[in-house]
């Protein structure tokens, strides 16, 4: 199967500080997302996110389909990104809809 | 937006015995959800899909009988863990697609499990 790997695996930042995750798959894939999950374990969704770029506030995401991977930027960091962050990826429709999730990277914003 | 509830958020249940979670899509019909399991400080492993109306389909490793999948409405899937044994304590977490197919996946807020 598909394999997903996220680095780095722990970061620790203060806060108002940028950071940049990212997401490496191994073949070519039709679904990227990123996702949020909070320390009481609610995953949600940040973007969706196949090919190009996309900002929400101060959230980013890049993906190169043609390199296999993706990027996640944070700028500002406020101690509500604490949390790990997934990427996730699938082939499209159909039972073929299935996500595989990334090895994850736990984030924790400091004062 | 969508949403998806998962009951119950914890449950401790002694060794043998069986544990039913319910996964319900309240503003929208799930013609698919998916169930995953996520050990501590791991990442999500899908257990199995369904699709409602038809047999869920299960990852490789996974036993079905031990984890029975049940889709029998649109808004409504359940996950029952029978004759739990203390390996399988784990954070479970189901996730809802649309009838649409669309890429919003929803998920639910995961049901924390412990078998004593």
């Amino acid at each position: 199967g598909i394999q997903v790997e996220q680095s780095p695996p722990d970061l620790i930042l203060q806060e108002g500080a940028n950071s940049t995750l990212r997401c490496n798959f191994s073949d070519s894939v039709n679904n990227l997302q990123w996702f949020h999950q909070n320390p009481w374990g609610q995953l949600i969704n940040l973007f969706y996110i196949p090919s190009g770029t996309k900002q929400n506030g101060r959230l980013s995401a890049t993906t190169v389909a043609t390199e296999r991977y993706s990027l996640l930027y944070i700028s500002s960091s406020q101690t509500t990104d604490s949390g790990v962050y997934f990427c996730a990826v699938g082939l499209g429709g159909g039972t073929a809809s299935k996500l595989t999730f990334g090895t994850g990277t736990r984030l924790q914003v400091t004062l | 937006g969508a949403v998806v509830s998962q009951h119950p958020s914890r449950v401790i249940c002694k060794s043998g015995t069986s544990v039913k979670i319910e996964c319900r899509s309240l503003d929208f019909q799930a013609t698919t959800m998916f169930w995953y399991r996520q050990f501590p400080k791991q990442s999500l492993m899908l257990m199995a899909t369904s699709n409602e109306g038809s047999k869920a389909t299960y990852e490789q490793g996974v036993e079905k009988d031990k984890f029975l999948i049940n889709h029998a409405s649109l808004t409504l899937s359940t996950l029952t863990v029978t004759s739990a044994h203390p390996e399988d304590s784990s954070f479970y977490i189901c996730s809802a697609r649309g009838q649409q197919g669309n890429y919003g996946y929803t998920f639910g807020s995961g049901t924390r499990l412990t078998v004593v």
